[in-house]
């Protein structure tokens, strides 16, 4: 069974603060990585992905990937209230198209 | 990043009826469609993947005659509930696969009294 697992948190930071969502896998096979943004009530959205080749930063952004240890992060910098939702770190399957996705990481950004 | 759209947005039913979901990508052909489910402070379980053209596969433990899932033609899929129960009141997401990532519809909230 893959597993992505997160804290459910609430991870609360003060307005300007970086924030550090984290996930772990199980699927050592596992080559594509995604954060996805889901507020209350709606679909998730594309915030960015990864592959297993390389950290990715995009604006406030910025991805990071830990193969040895699987261990996914995305850093939020000057944190905005705006950015309080949930985020979904979500692996995709190898050998497959399918995505397993984390419980979700509730962030909370505080004015 | 692309158009993915789903209708109803929410609908709400009596027990033992059967609802239909649509999801359309707009600006793409999706040989390749997911649906997913949602229950309250839960996260996203994939209950089957739909590829155009050929049965859906859907994951252990969803009914596959309860959950009917039809991919005709490479911008629509549809999720049919069948005898819908209070239980199957949910969010049910459905996602279109692009060259890299997944882009998800609005979802449907789907209450059943």
């Amino acid at each position: 069974q893959k597993e992505v697992e997160q804290n459910s948190g609430p991870l609360s930071v003060p307005e300007g603060a970086i924030a550090s969502l984290n996930c772990t896998y199980s699927d050592r096979g596992s080559q594509s990585f995604f954060w996805y943004r889901q507020y209350s009530g709606k679909s998730p959205e594309l915030i960015m992905f990864i592959y297993s080749n390389g950290d990715k930063e995009d604006g406030r952004f910025t991805a990071q990937l830990n193969k040895a240890s699987q261990y996914v992060s995305l850093l939020i910098r000057d944190s905005q209230p705006s950015d309080s939702a949930t985020y979904l770190c979500a692996v995709k399957n190898s050998g497959y198209s399918t995505l397993t996705f984390g419980k979700g990481t509730m962030l909370l950004v505080s004015p | 990043g692309a158009v993915v759209s789903q209708h109803p947005s929410w609908v709400i039913c009596k027990s033992g009826t059967s609802v239909k979901i649509e999801c359309r990508s707009l600006d793409f052909q999706a040989t390749t469609m997911f649906w997913y489910r949602q229950f309250p402070k839960q996260s996203l379980m994939l209950m089957a993947t739909s590829n155009e053209g050929s049965k859906a596969t859907y994951e252990q433990g969803v009914e596959k005659d309860k959950f009917l899932i039809n991919h005709a033609s490479l911008t629509l899929s549809t999720l049919t509930v069948t005898s819908a129960h209070p239980e199957d009141s949910s969010f049910y997401i459905c996602s279109a696969r692009g060259p890299n990532e997944q882009f998800f519809g609005p979802g449907t909230r789907l209450t059943v009294l």
